[in-house]
């Protein structure tokens, strides 16, 4: 079956530090990647997505790329601020087998907590 | 546009009542989509929607219902709160059900059951 594991945290870094949030993925089909990013007392806000293998998916800075040799997809930024702090979800979308629409899959969910 | 709104934003329910969730989108996205966030865990899909009267259960569908008379509105009804359904529950939609597509989420409601 499906599923998506991200590394556990919280993780804290302090101001430009470079951040690594690692997720690996079990799919039975071609599924498309995404990081959502979840701010204290928010919603989920979509960071990025990648579609097919080898894509890049980038944003504000961050960047995760879609690696199917090692079902991976891991998030980074090369410097990260303060306002970054908040709570980063892996997921993958893949077609239902039971009904028509594309069922997504979550990861626990990593914190990241950026100190000045 | 305000895309995916929901209320209320914090609710506390005593054992065996009952509320409805509203989850409104401004998008005419056809899909729609309630989830549970618990603690430290990822989302988990209660049930979902592909389009006016269409409605079909998720993973956790237990001790929840849903509706769908409008392409705007799906409201979740929790009949018989119970401490278990404490979490924060989203909603969300998409234009399509494409795999490529992307979930718009909505900011959520925090429901605590006593």
């Amino acid at each position: 079956g499906n599923s998506v594991t991200q590394m556990e945290g919280p993780v804290t870094l302090s101001e430009e530090a470079f951040l690594t949030i690692n997720c690996t993925y079990t799919a039975t089909g071609y599924p498309s990647l995404f990081w959502y990013v979840q701010y204290p007392g928010e919603g989920l806000q979509l960071l990025l997505k990648a579609t097919k293998a080898d894509d890049k998916g980038s944003n504000k800075g961050f960047e995760a790329t879609y690696r199917k040799e090692t079902t991976s997809f891991h998030l980074e930024k090369g410097s990260v601020q303060v306002s970054d702090s908040a709570v980063y979800f892996c997921a993958l979308s893949d077609r239902s087998t039971l009904n028509n629409f594309n069922k997504f899959y979550f990861g626990s969910g990593t914190k990241l907590n950026v100190k000045p | 546009n305000a895309g995916v709104t929901q209320t209320p934003k914090f609710r506390i329910l005593k054992i065996g009542q009952s509320m409805t969730l509203q989850c409104t989108q401004d998008m005419n996205h056809n899909y729609m989509y309630w989830y549970r966030q618990d603690p430290g865990m990822g989302l988990k899909l209660i049930y979902y929607s592909v389009g006016a009267g269409i409605t079909d259960k998720g993973e956790v569908p237990n001790g929840y219902n849903v509706s769908r008379s409008t392409t705007e509105d799906f409201p979740l009804r929790l009949e018989l709160a119970a401490p278990s359904q404490t979490s924060v529950y989203f909603c969300a939609s998409s234009i399509t059900a494409l795999v490529t597509d992307t979930q718009y989420f909505g900011p959520g409601t925090r429901l605590t059951v006593l």
